[in-house]
């Protein structure tokens, strides 16, 4: 079981926009930056926004972030089937003195 | 161009040890943390272990505490995961991760770890 909870899927059609939620607690999220990661199948994790909301450096407009107290969550807007893999939020727990990770989100784009 | 490469897995059998290394080119080794996450097939990121640039500075996860070792040899720019007392629950993609102060910046490519009679 992840430290930081994510839906297992969303799905959504080709040009529209998807959100996925990242939710924890006041020692991880609330507390320090929250990064997400993009994993095509078959590859390793690339980071996407780090700092809650910066995109990261060659990374598209399309995707943004954001975060509220123990939540957050990352926006992709006019989805590409390039999209579709799973995405990870994460965060530096302060009580565990290590990374979390949310569980992943598979995306399908329809 | 940044690279971290991981190497040392394969198949071990429960109750065995393995070590992986990374090896890392392209940046400024000594000035960045460093940590291993894995994945088990299937399934989400699971961190294991973080040093510090200096490794002074080590942490663990509870799964891995007392099993593993993580070390680093900034003059040879490697890093290094000592792994015994190994199970069937270790069997997972092992990465090495750069790690610039406020997230992951950059993976390895991972090195697979199977613990199987």
């Amino acid at each position: 079981q992840s430290v930081l909870t994510q839906p297992p899927s969303v799905s959504a059609a080709p040009g529209q926009r998807v959100t996925i939620s990242c939710s924890g607690s006041s020692s991880n999220i609330a507390s320090n930056y929250v990064s997400w990661y993009q994993q095509l199948p078959g590859t390793a994790p690339k980071v996407l926004i780090h700092d809650d909301d910066k995109r990261a450096s060659g990374i598209a407009d399309r995707f943004s972030a954001s975060k509220s107290g123990t939540s957050a969550s990352l926006g992709i807007t006019g989805l590409q089937t390039g999209d579709e893999a799973d995405y990870f939020c994460g965060a530096w727990d302060t009580s565990l003195s290590g990374w979390v990770f949310g569980g992943g989100t598979k995306l399908t784009v329809l | 161009e940044v690279q971290l490469v991981e190497s040392g897995g394969g198949l071990i059998q429960p109750g065995g040890s393995l070590r992986l290394s990374c090896a890392a080119s392209g940046f400024t080794f000594h000035s960045y943390s460093i940590n291993w996450v894995r994945q088990a097939p299937g399934k989400g990121l699971e961190w294991l272990a973080y040093i510090s640039s200096s490794g002074r500075t080590i942490y663990y996860a509870d799964s891995v505490k007392g099993r593993f070792t993580i070390a680093r040899d900034n003059a040879k720019n490697s890093l290094s995961l000592q792994m015994n007392s190994l199970r069937a629950e270790d069997t997972a993609v092992y990465y090495c991760a750069r790690d610039p102060g406020d997230y992951i910046d950059f993976w390895g490519q991972g090195t697979l770890v199977t613990v199987s009679s």
